[in-house]
């Protein structure tokens, strides 16, 4: 089974639907955080989460909402979608601060139409 | 402003020679440095990292090089194999910045047979 599971791993949506992605980890590790990747971009952070009562923003969180639920469970929101929030998704973790490797989903390729 | 430039977008290379990937970078408060790698359809695996108070570093046939006078970095790979078909990314991170990863836009690697 992935350490790092995300879902679901596929969405086609309408613009101005919610829409919900989920990341549950069976690494133990406290550090939670949700990335966007679009062609020519690399990996931009959303949002990022130290532990169950800590939430930061990354350098791209407009438009998106994170809830962490539990240490190992940290869901990324779109409260209404548009279409340039089409993209591929990766949650990551990490075990601990400085000089270590985060760990990723598989992704979701999220659609909007 | 991406603060981690991968200015090759592809690289093609024939199967037994070495593959050369270059990184640069512009905030000199980066202190850590990786490469992963990305087939289709998975997340991104974490290949080989290197902390600023070395030149290199050196794992199988990937070896990290860092010339931080000239904010860049480079991933050797030796021999290339069909395998190695992936495409890699260039990360840094700072501890000012709380280790958060800024990401470069990825270079893919094609290994002709």
């Amino acid at each position: 089974d992935a350490d790092v599971t995300q879902t679901p791993r596929n969405r086609i949506t309408k613009t101005g639907k919610r829409i919900m992605l989920e990341c549950s980890q069976t690494k133990g590790h406290d550090r939670m955080y949700w990335y966007r990747q679009d062609p020519g971009l690399g990996l931009r952070l959303i949002y990022y989460s130290f532990d169950v009562k800590d939430i930061n923003k990354g350098e791209i969180s407009d438009g998106y909402s994170v809830s962490r639920q539990a240490q190992a469970k940290f869901s990324l929101s779109l409260e209404s979608a548009i279409p340039n929030q089409t993209a591929l998704y990766f949650c990551a973790t990490e075990g601990g601060p400085g000089n270590q490797p985060q760990h990723f989903g598989d992704g979701t390729r999220l659609s909007i139409l | 402003d991406q603060q981690v430039k991968q200015n090759s977008p592809s690289l093609s290379v024939q199967e037994g020679r070495i593959s050369i990937l270059n990184c640069d970078y512009t905030n000199s408060m980066f202190d850590y440095f990786l490469w992963y790698k990305k087939y289709p359809a998975e997340g991104p695996t974490f290949l080989i990292s290197i902390s600023s108070i070395k030149d290199k570093n050196e794992d199988g046939r990937f070896t990290v090089f860092l010339n931080k006078s000239a904010k860049h970095l480079s991933l050797h790979i030796v021999p290339s194999q069909p395998g190695d078909s992936a495409v890699y990314f260039c990360a840094a991170s700072a501890y000012a910045g709380d280790y958060k990863l800024s990401f470069g836009a990825g270079t893919t690697v094609t290994v002709r047979a």
